[in-house]
């Protein structure tokens, strides 16, 4: 099946500085992508949602100007945590998919701390 | 606001026997799509069955089925024949269009545990 490559699988970083995840799809188009952030134990929560070329559409509570998505190619799109701070540790997941067919395919997560 | 509701935080099932997932969900949208995904410890997200909300027929993958009712939208997920190897979370999740945006949200999870 088709593929969602995502880096890095984890990453430690000092508080404020600014990392970033890549997410690539090898095999199809991602004409969208979700990216979603996870606890320990609990569900995935949708960070934003962004389409090739446009701007990302952030979900409430979001701040944009913290989590940099950009999506500039229909087969990869990054995620950038500016600024991070031990709060913004977590598990970071992408999936790409096309509205059209409905396919959904998820990246490995990438697991941030920062100290 | 679009919610997804899985009811039961934690299952378990005896090795063999049948188990069903509740879910419900609330969206305005008239095609849609739904899926169940499970989640092993390794944290990889894993595709059970998807479901097309413009078919009628419930999908069924193997072992995997769904109780899809439209109108009170609703999507459980039965597993047959349960097997060690169903151990994980498993999320409910609809996929859709909401204000010129797609959006694919979770529920909650439920955490199924099989036993020997």
């Amino acid at each position: 099946g088709a593929v969602v490559s995502q880096h890095p699988s984890w990453v430690i970083c000092k508080s404020g500085t600014s990392v970033k995840i890549e997410c690539r799809s090898l095999d199809f188009q991602a004409t969208t992508m979700f990216w979603y952030r996870q606890f320990p134990k609990q569900s995935l929560m949708l960070m934003a949602t962004s389409n090739e070329g446009s701007k990302a559409t952030y979900e409430q509570g979001v701040e944009k100007d913290k989590f940099l998505i950009n999506h500039a190619s229909l087969t990869l799109s990054t995620l950038t945590v500016t600024s991070a701070h031990p709060e913004d540790s977590s598990f970071y997941i992408c999936s790409g998919g096309d509205r059209g067919s409905g396919e959904l395919f998820f990246g490995e997560g990438s697991r941030l701390t920062v100290l | 606001a679009q919610t997804v509701t899985q009811s039961q935080p934690e299952m378990s099932v005896q090795e063999a026997e049948t188990v069903t997932l509740s879910c419900t969900y609330d969206t305005s949208e008239n095609n849609y799509y739904l899926f169940w995904y499970k989640q092993p410890p390794s944290r990889q997200m894993i595709l059970v069955i998807r479901q097309e909300a413009y078919k009628q027929q419930n999908a069924t993958e193997n072992r995997f089925s769904v109780n899809f009712q439209k109108a009170a939208k609703s999507f459980s997920l039965k597993i047959s024949d349960s097997q060690l190897g169903d151990t994980a979370m498993y999320f409910c999740a609809p996929y859709y269009s909401q204000g010129g945006s797609e959006k694919l949200v979770f529920g909650k999870g439920t955490k199924l545990t099989v036993n020997p």
